[in-house]
């Protein structure tokens, strides 16, 4: 089945910089990548997506940038602000009926 | 609209107990799921359900049994509460299946804990 591996575990960044987390999947056959933020004690929230006919997607201060032949995917989230401060989710769905998750990012936005 | 929802927040079961987790949602979605949430495991698949009278095992379908009787409600089924069972629970759906349209609306989870 899928494997879908995501780094770092744990990301601390000052207020106002940059945060990158990376996912890379197994199956060829994935073509739609969501990022889910999931905020202490409630249930993950889509954030943005990305499907394969597309290389990079942007909304606001969050971007998705994906590379089908490296087969790995990243979240970009800039001007970092004290409210992301969440656990991020990255997925792939290796058939089209379930989605696979990775890990999850611990993201600190230290003020 | 309530979404996702999911009953109970919280329990604590003994070992060798039984109970069902709820979960019901308004949304008239046909693609309904069951996931865990271990500490740095990340969301992990139990069962999964296409529609009334369809369910399918996951990747961790053991000790655990489900059913689908209408479109609204996925109830997840813990016969033999064992320890390795303690950890968080979602519910989410889809109206379409993941990537043809949005993806997953969660419910708010259930922390179970099997002592």
């Amino acid at each position: 089945g899928e494997n879908v591996e995501q780094h770092p575990s744990t990301l601390s960044v000052q207020e106002g910089d940059s945060a990158v987390i990376k996912c890379t999947y197994s199956d060829s056959a994935s073509n739609y990548f969501p990022w889910y933020k999931q905020e202490l004690g409630k249930g993950p929230q889509l954030i943005i997506d990305i499907r394969s006919n597309v290389g990079e997607k942007k909304d606001q201060r969050i971007a998705v940038t994906l590379n089908k032949t490296a087969k790995h995917f990243s979240l970009h989230i800039t001007e970092t602000q004290p409210e992301d401060s969440a656990v991020y989710f990255c997925a792939a769905n290796p058939n089209d009926y379930k989605l696979s998750f990775g890990a999850g990012t611990t993201v600190t936005v230290r003020a | 609209n309530a979404g996702v929802t999911q009953t109970p927040k919280f329990r604590i079961l003994k070992i060798g107990q039984s109970m069902t987790l709820q979960c019901t949602q308004d949304m008239n979605h046909n693609y309904m799921y069951w996931y865990r949430q271990d500490p740095g495991m990340g969301l992990k698949l139990i069962y999964y359900s296409v529609g009334a009278g369809i369910t399918d095992k996951g990747e961790v379908p053991n000790g655990y049994n489900v059913s689908r009787s209408t479109t609204e409600d996925f109830p997840l089924r813990l016969e033999l509460a064992a320890p390795s069972q303690t950890s968080v629970y979602f519910c989410a759906s889809s109206y379409l299946p993941p990537g043809s349209r949005d993806g997953y609306t969660f419910g708010s989870g259930t922390r179970l804990t099997v002592v």
